[in-house]
């Protein structure tokens, strides 16, 4: 089971400056990799997979980054509404697949 | 446009089995490009994934919960399943029902809270 550790766990940052979260993998993923946002009282939405790709109507201040163990979920310009929980999802040997613990990003 | 809809009893007493249904709406569970889903979220914690089920019958399960888990899947009633025997309060969580395809989990449920107490 590929283990998958995100940092930081909370991050703090002011309205209008990036926001950078990482996620990696316990081994080997290729590109395998998606990354999902969630509010409050919602489900999951997705925003990234393939490690890079925007899922259909994400703003495009989302960007993903990242292969093999390495990943990087960047929000160029953060927004109010960008306040949630983000996790990263592997999906190596799918449809088998394990999330992160989450990062929790809040405004400064 | 797709809509899953998780349904089952709210609480489930230790020792007991663990039964909910995800109804899709909008769009056929038979469809070969995508994977079933059961995925769940401890109260005020992370999100695991439980399992994946296709339209054909086959199941792909988490190992921590293979022991004790079964999905199965009804396409002339567009809906599938979950079953958790011998549950016990780690197993309280909210349970979510979702579409996976090669591109991502796309849809889900508003997920459907399940209390294991006596």
């Amino acid at each position: 089971e590929v283990l998958l550790t995100q940092s930081p766990a909370t991050l703090s940052v002011s309205p209008g400056e990036r926001a950078t979260l990482s996620c990696r993998a316990g081994q080997f993923i290729s590109s395998k990799l998606a990354w999902y946002q969630q509010k409050p009282g919602q489900a999951p939405r997705l925003l990234i997979y393939d490690a890079s790709i925007r899922a259909t109507g994400i703003p495009a201040r989302f960007s993903g980054s990242g292969s093999g163990t390495e990943f990087t979920l960047t929000i160029s310009s953060l927004q109010s509404d960008d306040v949630a929980v983000y996790y990263c999802q592997h999906y190596n040997n799918w449809p088998l697949s394990t999330f992160g613990q989450g990062t929790k990003v809040e405004t400064k | 446009q797709l809509q899953l809809q998780e349904s089952g009893p709210g609480l489930v007493k230790p020792s007991e089995s663990l039964s909910l249904t995800c109804t899709v709406s909008g769009g056929s569970i038979s469809s070969s490009d995508y994977f079933w889903d059961w995925i769940r979220q401890p109260p005020g914690r992370g999100l695991e994934w439980i399992g994946s089920l296709y339209y054909s019958g086959s199941t792909y399960y988490n190992p921590s919960l293979k022991s004790r888990l079964s999905m199965s899947v009804d396409t002339s009633q567009n809906q599938f399943s979950l079953r958790l025997n011998s549950v016990t309060a780690a197993d309280t969580a909210l349970y979510y029902c979702a579409r996976k395809g090669w591109e991502g989990i796309d849809y889900w449920g508003p997920g459907t809270l399940v209390t294991v107490s006596s």
